[in-house]
Parts: structure tokens; C-alpha cells; sequence
């Protein structure tokens, strides 16, 4: 398996623009998770899906972000409008329940 | 709130030494801890995972153990090599959903 894919791996936008993000977790995972790094605060969990279900979005920051799961193999977080202060590194995860979570490469947001 | 502390922030040590990288959680009801490696600009690659009712992992060099009556978990590198240079994330399992709370990370330099 090629493991967790995120697409695209850097984005530069304007303020107020559109983004979205893309992951793609390993086939057979169940479980799947987009964290935010930032040089700030670290790594942390914006929203968790099972069986491509939202579990907990209480990570979400603002209303203005959302993500989606529409099946098994595919997964989006947008943000709409973005602003500079979202500008970090996106992860997505995926996993087995009660197992070890293989992260993805990130995508890097600069939003200018 | 559950928190996760590692301690050192940084660490530099001559190629071939033996060293510890601690880590510390507030959260005693642990579901399982696991440790990453971060390289700069790159994903997190997963290298131990310590379910709550095991007390060590162990992978080549790498030792992981878990105290959880003393809320601790230390990652042991053996005989460390330029190549282990990297930032080391420890991460705390809440539950089953696995949710993970990260620490901010170690980042150590193994010097030739």
C-alpha cells in the first residue's frame, strides 16, 4: 500500500479564498483523522470519522471549516473563507481501531 | 484537560550514545501511547505503539516503556546514529476511537 495520501502536499491562497484539502487513507482503514500543526500549538485533532461517519469535530475551529467523508477511500477538509492565520501544516491519519495511526506526508497552507 | 509534556524540547548528543526521551501525561484512564519520529517537512512516521496494559515495546534499537501509575512513557535509542536525527513526537491515546493528544515533540541531533 502506498499508505496515507494528501493532495496537494503545498498551497499558497489569498485571503478569502477556498481551500481544499485531500486525503486519501490505506485501503482497510476505518478510521481516519485530519490534525493542524503549527508552530504554536503543536499537533491537533480538528475531526475524527469512523466507517467514514463524523465521530468528533470539536477540534473544528470556525464554522468555516468542514470535511467530509463520502466513502471509504476519500476524505476533504475545506476551509471557506480562509484567513492567515490558518496558514500550517495539514495531516491526515488513518487507522485500525485500537491500532497504530499511519500519518500522510501533510499539506503545507500559506494563506496570504 | 489532558496534557502531554516532553521533556527535553532539545537534545544534542555525539553519535553512539545511549539516550532517554521522556515524555509525561495527565490522563492516568491512558488508552494506549504511541511515539512518532518527525522529519523536517515531512509526515510522522510511526515507531512504537504501547497499549495501556503493556508496560514496553521494543524495535531494533528503540525501547518504549509506560508507567501509568506515574503518568510517564520513556523512549530508549541505542548506539544513536546521525540518521536518528529527527523531531520525536510522544502521543496519548484517549480512548478507543483513538484520539490522540500529542506533546510538542523532542527534537534531537545525533552529531558524526
Amino acid at each position: 500500500d502506498a499508505g496515507v495520501i494528501q493532495s496537494p502536499r503545498h498551497e499558497v491562497t489569498e485571503m478569502g479564498q477556498e481551500v481544499t484539502l485531500r486525503c486519501k487513507p490505506i485501503s482497510g482503514h476505518n478510521s481516519l483523522f485530519w490534525y493542524r500543526q503549527t508552530m504554536m500549538r503543536g499537533l491537533e485533532l480538528l475531526i475524527y470519522f469512523n466507517n467514514n461517519v463524523p465521530i468528533d469535530d470539536s477540534g473544528m475551529p470556525e464554522d468555516r471549516f468542514s470535511a467530509k467523508m463520502p466513502n471509504a477511500s476519500f476524505s476533504t477538509l475545506k476551509i471557506q473563507p480562509s484567513e492567515p492565520r490558518d496558514s500550517a501544516v495539514y495531516f491526515c491519519a488513518s487507522s485500525l481501531v485500537n491500532t497504530e495511526a499511519f500519518f500522510g506526508q501533510g499539506t503545507r497552507l500559506t494563506v496570504v | 484537560k489532558q496534557e502531554v509534556t516532553q521533556i527535553p524540547a532539545a537534545l544534542s548528543v555525539p553519535e553512539g550514545e545511549n539516550l532517554v526521551l521522556n515524555c509525561s501525561f495527565t490522563d492516568s484512564a491512558i488508552y494506549n501511547l504511541q511515539w512518532f519520529r518527525q522529519d523536517p517537512g515531512k509526515g510522522l512516521t510511526s515507531l512504537l505503539l504501547i497499549q495501556s496494559s503493556q508496560r514496553e515495546q521494543t524495535s531494533g534499537r528503540l525501547n518504549a516503556s509506560l508507567d501509568k501509575s506515574s503518568g510517564r512513557s520513556t523512549l530508549y535509542i541505542a548506539a544513536s546514529q546521525p540518521g536518528d536525527s529527527a523531531t520525536y513526537l510522544c502521543a496519548e491515546g484517549m480512548d478507543s476511537s483513538y484520539k490522540l493528544i500529542f506533546g510538542s515533540g523532542t527534537r534531537l541531533l545525533v552529531r558524526p
